[in-house]
């Protein structure tokens, strides 16, 4: 079992630029969140899907963030136009029948 | 307001020593508490998960508690290993129908040899 699968691992941009973060699912569950961590406000749940659908986006900081999820097992987490205090660890968290979350390596994204 | 609060701050314990970490919450409605491991440039790792009737749950060397009148949870780690260094995060989740947890800060703990 290969676990969730994140790409970029780490992701260097330029204020304005549009980031793209990926997330592929373990295979069979149906629940994915994203998160951000950040030294001075920890872990922070951006959205989380069930069954493809969006449950709850209130973590969402701005309109600047969008998260898809195209098919049952990948979801996307987009920014557009970055900026330097959206530089942190962005993870995504897949659930299924349990109540336990299993975490991706994360991508590290710095915003310069 | 829903908070989660995590002590100590960060803790350095010898290899072979017992330690506790604290979680304090004033969370409600109450559905579940876990305690995560966050190894250094890794994602959380869940140990420990309770709901409200639970008490005591053990994971090898780790022995999570949950007093839910005081609101308060305990992570026991015994005989540390140096592998235990690491972030150790307790969440608590809402029992709202929807999915609404609540974050602690961490606990960092070093482990020396």
């Amino acid at each position: 079992d290969a676990g969730v699968i994140q790409s970029p691992r780490h992701e260097v941009t330029e204020m304005g630029q549009e980031v793209t973060l990926r997330c592929k699912l373990i295979s069979g569950h149906n629940s994915l969140f994203w998160y951000r961590q950040t030294m001075m406000r920890g872990l922070e749940l951006l959205i989380y899907f069930n069954n493809n659908v969006p449950i709850d986006d209130s973590g969402m900081p701005e309109d600047r963030f969008s998260a898809k999820m195209p098919n049952a097992s990948f979801s996307t987490l987009k920014i557009q136009p970055s900026e330097p205090r959206d530089s942190a660890v962005y993870f995504c968290a897949s659930r299924g029948s349990t109540d336990t979350q299993y975490f991706g390596p994360g991508t590290r994204l710095t915003v310069l | 307001k829903n908070q989660v609060e995590q002590s100590p701050q960060s803790l350095i314990i010898l290899e072979g020593k017992n330690c506790t970490l604290q979680c304090n919450y004033t969370v409600s409605p109450f559905s579940n508490l876990r305690w995560y491991k966050q190894d250094t440039g890794r994602g959380p790792v869940s140990l420990t998960i309770m709901t409200f009737s639970e008490n005591t749950k053990s994971n090898g060397r780790y022995t999570a508690t949950l007093d839910a009148d005081t609101k308060q949870s305990s992570l026991h780690i015994t005989a540390s290993q140096l592998s235990d260094s690491a972030s150790y995060i307790c969440v608590v989740s809402l029992n709202t129908g929807g999915f609404k947890t609540i974050f602690g800060a961490g606990t960092r703990l070093f482990v020396k040899a």
